[in-house]
């Protein structure tokens, strides 16, 4: 089975803090996302990367960096936090090539922004 | 514009009965593909079935079944004889050929199954 692992199911930080959630798979993917989830918008795409050190943004990209050094892992970074971040975040990963491959989804991390 | 819609919000059912969860999608490719999810509370997202565009035969796991319909640019879900278990939000997504796998997921819909 597909294991994608994120680091922290819930996550409290302050205003301005620099902030790292990072995402895990252990299938050998090439395709990673980062996706954030709210009541009334489903999952947004902030960022995903096809391959190592590459990243293309998603619909959602303010205030959000990406880092992929290794393939297995694919991490999320909001350089300066701010309330309207907080939200439900989910990474993601698959195969590279078509795209029929469905998305295999970490637990989500729940992160809050006082 | 959206190009998965998900019109129903919430939607309530007693155990037993049965239920349909709508997705209308819109996209001018040809070939495409498209999925369901179950977000149970526990917040992982669970794939369910993927349908490519060329396949309008209608599918049935178990209480499960979904229904693609081209002519309508539907791919509605029924779960027959709801159980508890069922409460979760269900996530219709669309992958159009060519786009490196980005799926465009609707707004989801938060099935409640009543005791």
């Amino acid at each position: 089975d597909v294991k994608v692992t994120q680091s922290s199911r819930y996550l409290v930080k302050r205003t301005g803090e620099k902030v790292f959630l990072e995402c895990v798979q252990d299938m050998d993917h090439e395709n990673m996302f980062w996706y954030r989830q709210d009541p009334g918008l489903g999952l947004r795409l902030i960022y995903f990367s096809y391959d190592v050190k590459m990243k293309e943004k998603g619909d959602i990209p303010e205030g959000y960096s990406v880092s992929r050094e290794k393939k297995e892992r694919f991490s999320l970074i909001l350089e300066s936090a701010s309330t309207n971040q907080t939200s439900m975040y989910l990474c993601a990963s698959s195969f590279w090539g078509s795209s029929n491959q469905p998305q295999h989804f970490g637990d989500g991390t729940r992160l809050s922004i006082l | 514009a959206q190009k998965v819609t998900q019109a129903q919000t919430e939607i309530s059912v007693v155990e037993k009965e049965d239920v349909t969860l709508d997705c209308v999608y819109e996209t001018r490719d040809t070939t495409y593909y498209l999925f369901w999810y179950k977000q149970p509370p526990s917040g992982e997202l669970v794939f369910l079935i993927r349908r490519n565009s060329f396949d309008e035969q209608n599918e049935i796991s178990g209480r499960y079944s979904w229904n693609f319909q081209k002519s309508t640019s539907s791919f509605n879900f029924t779960i027959t004889a709801s159980q508890v278990v069922d409460s979760a939000v269900y996530f219709c997504a669309l992958s159009e050929a060519g786009t490196g796998n980005q799926f465009y997921f609707g707004t989801g819909t938060s099935l409640t199954v009543i005791p």
